[in-house]
């Protein structure tokens, strides 16, 4: 069974940090590029990033939103998904799911609340 | 950034009806589309691949169709799981882009 589950939400502060875990098993993490997407309060869905898999290098993408702010990163050796979050805004308050949309693969998410 | 427009945002709809929600492309992205569906205490569900194609396990009742800019999704006779809020992707280019969403209701 496929289980991708994330850690590490919760308040901060408006310029604080906070970093995301996604533990995975399941599937073959290694082999797949992996997003994070997350959806604030009543809004839609919004893809924040990428990394891609070693084949490519570990190359990442980022919306423009979260550009220079946010860093995603990953260990294959833990099957396991970063999101490190920095200069955090109030904007940013969201649930945050881990996934693999090439695999079809989510989290349940973790919320993520910025508020002084 | 290609920018995608879903509509209806919310719709409300019987069972055994005919649902259709259209998503409409700010440019060209040949069949680089998908559709997912979200149920609160579900994971993300993608029910259709590159435009028209059901994933395994999918049921018959939902279709996709369209290239280019126009999308749409069917539903042909809508069944009681069927409520929940559906989403179009598109993965042609970065950044990935989600329509805004239609929240199917029961009527």
């Amino acid at each position: 069974e496929v289980q991708l589950v994330e850690s590490g939400g919760g308040l901060v502060q408006p310029g604080g940090s906070l970093r995301l875990s996604c533990a995975t098993s399941g599937f073959s993490f290694s082999d797949y590029h992996m997003d994070w997407v997350r959806q604030a309060p009543g809004k839609g869905l919004e893809w924040i990033g990428r990394v891609r898999d070693k084949a490519d290098s570990y190359t990442t993408e980022y919306a423009a939103s979260v550009q220079g702010r946010f860093t995603i990163s990953r260990d294959d050796s833990k099957n396991s998904l970063y999101l490190q979050m920095n200069s955090l805004k109030t904007e940013d308050t969201a649930v945050y799911y881990c996934a693999s949309m090439i695999g079809d693969y989510w989290g349940q998410g973790t919320l993520v609340t910025v508020s002084s | 950034d290609i920018q995608m427009t879903q509509s209806p945002s919310a719709m409300s709809a019987s069972v055994g009806d005919r649902v259709t929600i259209t998503c409409r492309a700010s440019q060209d992205i040949s069949n680089n589309l998908a559709w997912l569906q979200q149920k609160p205490g579900k994971v993300h569900k993608r029910l259709i691949y590159d435009a028209s194609n059901l994933e395994s396990g999918v049921p018959s009742r939902f279709s996709g169709s369209g290239s280019g800019t126009e999308f749409t999704l069917t539903i042909s006779s809508l069944q009681p799981e069927d409520f929940a809020t559906y989403y179009c992707l598109q993965h042609k280019t970065f950044p990935r882009t989600f329509g805004q969403g239609t929240k199917v209701e029961i009527k």
